[in-house]
């Protein structure tokens, strides 16, 4: 069955640092990848959508890449900041079906 | 602000009871999405419409039932409430009708307590 693996341990850095997002996933070929941001108790953001035949993509702090030979996503976040907090979110479609989401990994980035 | 407003906030009630959830999806959008969401499940796809139509079905309980209205807003009904009901569930919507390059915009979830 089609599977998403997040790191369900939290991941904490310190401010300024580069932090770094893995997802991956199993018997599933998506066309489409998705990272969202969640906060306690709120719906999930949007961050940012990749495509099967992009490698890399970015806006302003975030950049995500997709290699569908390792069947893994990065995302990472550079110069972070304590409001970068929160739960982060990998999504995949297979460009037909609905979104299927990751479990998520919680990132602390503390002063 | 998501444009997406789920109604109620926070809902407690007691095994055997029947709820319902509301949604009003971004303004234009035709999709709604319904997810649960428990601590140990993660994000979980429930059911879609779109324009009024089911469009594709997840995990969904047969206790568990949606509608989208004319007005496009949907409602998720929830029967025969069991202690594992307790829950967030969020709507989304987005433009288009399935799961292409399709950013989905979340509401700010009801929270479902049944004691």
């Amino acid at each position: 069955s089609q599977k998403i693996e997040q790191n369900s341990e939290a991941l904490n850095i310190q401010e300024g640092k580069t932090a770094t997002l893995t997802c991956n996933y199993t018997n599933y070929s998506p066309a489409y990848l998705q990272w969202y941001r969640q906060d306690p108790g709120r719906g999930p953001v949007f961050l940012l959508l990749i495509r099967e035949n992009e490698k890399e993509k970015r806006k302003e702090r975030l950049k995500v890449t997709f290699d569908t030979t390792l069947k893994q996503s990065l995302f990472h976040i550079t110069a972070s900041q304590p409001a970068d907090s929160a739960t982060y979110l990998c999504a995949l479609t297979s460009g037909y079906s609905t979104l299927t989401f990751g479990k998520g990994t919680m990132l602390l980035v503390s002063p | 602000d998501s444009g997406v407003t789920q109604t109620p906030k926070h809902l407690i009630t007691a095994t055997g009871q029947r709820v319902t959830l509301r949604c009003s999806p971004r303004s234009g959008d035709l999709s709604v999405y319904w997810y649960q969401q428990s601590l140990d499940q993660g994000l979980q796809f429930l059911i879609q419409y779109y324009n009024g139509e089911e469009r594709a079905k997840g995990n969904i309980l047969e206790r568990f039932s949606a509608q989208q209205f004319p007005d496009l807003h949907s409602e998720l009904n929830l029967s025969s409430l069991e202690l594992g009901d307790s829950a967030l569930y969020f709507c989304a919507s987005s433009v288009l009708p399935s799961g292409g390059p399709n950013e989905q915009f979340f509401g700010p979830g009801t929270r479902l307590t049944v004691l």
